[in-house]
């Protein structure tokens, strides 16, 4: 079974503070998705990384894959008030058919002014 | 709006009642995916299908869940004799595939409520 393990599971900042949420597994996946979810909507996606070692970025967010595909992290620049929300990284089955997301339990993010 | 669409938003029921929910993928979107997610968790996967064809269903899925998605467009998911345990919110995601890569757009969600 393919698992990810997010941490912190809560974090709340200052504006203007960096911050770094990790997506780790023991599990190879094809891909990995980042997204960010508000109360009461769906997640929406920010990225998707495909090739272990790549990086995206995104204004202040930048998406990293981990070389051996096991793992992810965002990192959030001079953080503000509105990137409050719920981040929820996926992974894509490594095998198989299957477009199924497995997400790790999510990271809250709370910005303060 | 082209995006994905589900009703109802919000749904309460009691105990041992039964329930329907409604996902508007997409439009050309070949695959529809449903998710669960409790309260502080990330969404857990259900089922989903490519056009009408039910491919893969979670064990998560237990007998009192079925969905369908008849004519490969919209997709419904029922709940037969509603538990306490099954108050999540319901999402459901379209895709296209077309190669080895996809994305998946997720509706705004149906919160359930079971009293």
């Amino acid at each position: 079974t393919q698992l990810l393990e997010q941490s912190p599971q809560f974090l709340s900042i200052q504006e203007g503070e960096n911050l770094t949420v990790y997506c780790n597994s023991s599990s190879v996946f094809s891909s990995l998705q980042w997204y960010r979810q508000e109360p009461g909507e769906g997640p929406v996606l920010l990225v998707t990384v495909v090739t272990g070692g790549e990086v995206k970025k995104l204004k202040r967010l930048t998406f990293q894959f981990g070389d051996a595909r096991k793992d992810s992290s965002l990192h959030i620049t001079a953080a503000q008030p509105g990137d409050t929300g719920l981040y929820l990284c996926a992974g894509g089955a490594s095998r198989g058919n299957t477009g199924k997301l497995i997400f790790g339990q999510g990271t809250t993010l709370q910005v303060k002014p | 709006d082209t995006g994905v669409s589900q009703d109802p938003r919000h749904k309460i029921t009691k105990r041992g009642q039964n329930v329907t929910f409604r996902c508007d993928p997409i439009s050309e979107h070949n695959r529809l995916y449903w998710y669960r997610q409790t309260l502080g968790q990330g969404p857990e996967f259900l089922t989903y299908f490519q056009n009408e064809a039910q491919l893969e269903k979670s064990r998560l899925l237990s007998d009192r869940f079925s969905a369908e998605r008849p004519k490969g467009s919209f997709s419904t998911l029922e709940i037969q004799r509603t538990e306490q345990g099954d108050s999540a919110m319901y999402l459901c995601a379209s895709s296209l595939r077309t190669g080895v890569q996809e994305t998946q757009y997720f509706g705004p969600g149906t919160r359930l409520l079971v009293l």
